[in-house]
């Protein structure tokens, strides 16, 4: 069955260092895979998706992430942190041959010191 | 395009009542989905229609709930006898089935109480 690990569940950084959140996947084919964000209280806002082609994909409000097939990874990057950013962070995997129904981890929760 | 929609956004009920969620899709979508989000945790997939045909429900998904989509538009989601263990955030996304990779746009959420 489809997993997603975040092994991290808490981050803090200062605002304006870099960030890197880590997702690992278990999936048996190409995944589809994303990031979302979601705010206190609030619904989950997409970050930035992979489907196929260039490993490294742009997302929303300065994001990255690179699939990483060998390490079955989807790690997310941001060169500075805003104090903006801090919020709860979800990767997820899309699989077509069940319904499409993602498979999201446990989240990280990003703190930003000022 | 005016996103996802739910209503309410909050419910505070007692146990063993029912309650019913809404959510209104994107209008275009075909696809929609319910999740359960209890805290600390990343959403659980419940089950999902595509236009007015529920295609699939999650073990997650008890006897006690039960979705609809009569129009292929709108859906909602009932939870009779409510129990404590039902108290999460219960997410709805909607997708375009265009024969290709989808992504899911989420709705604001209910946040489900029962005390």
């Amino acid at each position: 069955a489809q997993s997603v690990t975040q092994p991290d569940i808490h981050i803090t950084v200062s605002e304006g260092a870099s960030l890197e959140l880590r997702c690992n996947y278990s999936y048996g084919a190409t995944p589809y895979l994303f990031w979302y964000v979601q705010s206190p209280g609030q619904g989950l806002q997409l970050l930035l998706k992979y489907f196929s082609g260039d490993t490294l994909v742009q997302g929303i409000k300065g994001f990255e992430a690179e699939f990483k097939r060998s390490q079955s990874s989807f790690n997310l990057r941001k060169p500075s942190v805003h104090w903006s950013d801090a919020a709860e962070y979800f990767c997820a995997v899309g699989d077509r041959n069940t319904g499409n129904q993602f498979y999201f981890g446990t989240g990280t929760s990003l703190t930003v010191i000022p | 395009d005016t996103g996802v929609s739910q209503d309410p956004r909050h419910k505070i009920t007692k146990r063993g009542q029912n309650v019913t969620f809404r959510c209104d899709p994107i209008s275009e979508h075909n696809r929609l989905y319910w999740y359960r989000q209890t805290l600390g945790q990343g959403p659980e997939f419940l089950t999902y229609f595509q236009n007015e045909a529920q295609l699939e429900k999650s073990r997650l998904l008890s006897d006690r709930f039960s979705a609809e989509r009569p129009k292929g538009s709108f859906s909602t989601l009932e939870i009779q006898r409510t129990e404590q263990g039902d108290s999460a955030m219960y997410l709805c996304a909607s997708s375009l089935d265009g024969g290709g990779p989808e992504t899911q746009y989420f709705g604001p959420g209910t946040r489900l109480l029962v005390l």
